[in-house]
C-alpha cells in the first residue's frame, strides 16, 4: 500500500474562501500530480511536478495553484472558492511508471 | 491532448463469470497503458500495465490485451468476485510522464 496522504478528506466551505488541500508522500517520489474528478467520471490532470521547485499546469484549466518546496509535500490552493470548484481532488505520486493515489479530498463549495 | 475512452459505462456480471472491460485510445505514440480500479470513496489503485511493444500481459486473475492496430485496450478479469465491484479506468502515459484517463466502467458483480 502506498504512503500518500491527503487532508482533509471532506471539506464544505462557502464561496470566496481560500483553501489549501494537503498532499504528502513518504516514498521520496519526485513526480507528483493533482487530478480533478467528478463522480464516475475520468480524472483530469490539473497540476504536476517533476521535483522540488518544479510545477506545471495540466490540461484542464484550473484556478488553483500548487507549490513544491519539499519533495514530500505538494499542496494545492484555491484563492477564492466557487461552487464550480465542487469536485473530488486526487493527489498522486509516481515511481518509474506506476502511479500511487491518495484517498482524495471531496470539496463542496456552497 | 490524448483521448482515452471506454466503450461501456456499466457492466454487470455474475459471480464466477469472466469480465471484459474495453477501452479505446487515440494517441498512437503512447507507449505505456495502465488499468486502475477505483472503489467508492478511494483513490484509483493500480491493477496491471502493458507497454506498447507487448500484445498481452497477465497478472493474478487479470489479463490486459493491447491491439495497436485499432488502438484498443481490454482488461479481462477471470472468475469475477464481489470484491471486484468497482469503477475501472484505463489510462495512457505519454513520454512526458503525463497520464490521460478514460471515463470509467462500473463493474457490478451479482452474487
Amino acid at each position: 500500500e502506498a504512503d500518500i496522504y491527503q487532508t482533509p478528506r471532506y471539506l464544505v466551505i462557502g464561496t470566496g474562501k481560500k483553501i489549501t488541500l494537503e498532499c504528502s508522500q513518504t516514498m521520496g517520489h519526485d513526480k507528483m500530480y493533482w487530478y480533478q474528478q467528478d463522480p464516475g467520471m475520468e480524472l483530469h490532470l490539473i497540476h504536476y511536478s517533476y521535483g522540488v521547485n518544479s510545477t506545471e499546469k495540466g490540461d484542464l484549466s484550473s484556478e488553483s495553484t500548487v507549490s513544491r518546496i519539499r519533495t514530500e509535500h505538494f499542496p494545492l490552493t484555491l484563492e477564492s472558492a466557487r461552487p464550480s470548484h465542487t469536485s473530488q481532488y486526487l493527489c498522486a505520486s509516481t515511481e518509474y511508471n506506476e502511479q500511487f493515489f491518495g484517498p482524495g479530498t471531496r470539496l463542496t463549495v456552497l | 491532448g490524448e483521448s482515452v475512452g471506454l466503450h461501456l459505462p456499466t457492466l454487470s456480471v455474475q459471480e464466477g463469470d469472466n469480465s471484459i472491460i474495453n477501452c479505446a485510445y487515440s494517441n498512437s505514440a503512447s507507449d505505456y497503458f495502465i488499468w486502475y480500479k477505483q472503489e467508492s470513496g478511494k483513490g484509483p489503485q493500480f491493477i496491471i500495465d502493458i507497454r506498447s511493444n507487448m500484445d498481452k500481459r497477465q497478472g493474478q486473475r487479470v489479463t490486459v490485451l493491447l491491439n495497436k492496430t485499432v488502438k484498443h485496450l481490454s482488461l479481462q478479469i477471470a472468475a469475477t468476485q464481489p470484491g471486484d465491484s468497482a469503477v475501472y479506468f484505463c489510462a495512457e502515459m505519454n513520454n512526458f510522464n503525463k497520464f490521460y484517463f478514460g471515463s470509467g466502467t462500473k463493474l457490478n458483480v451479482k452474487p
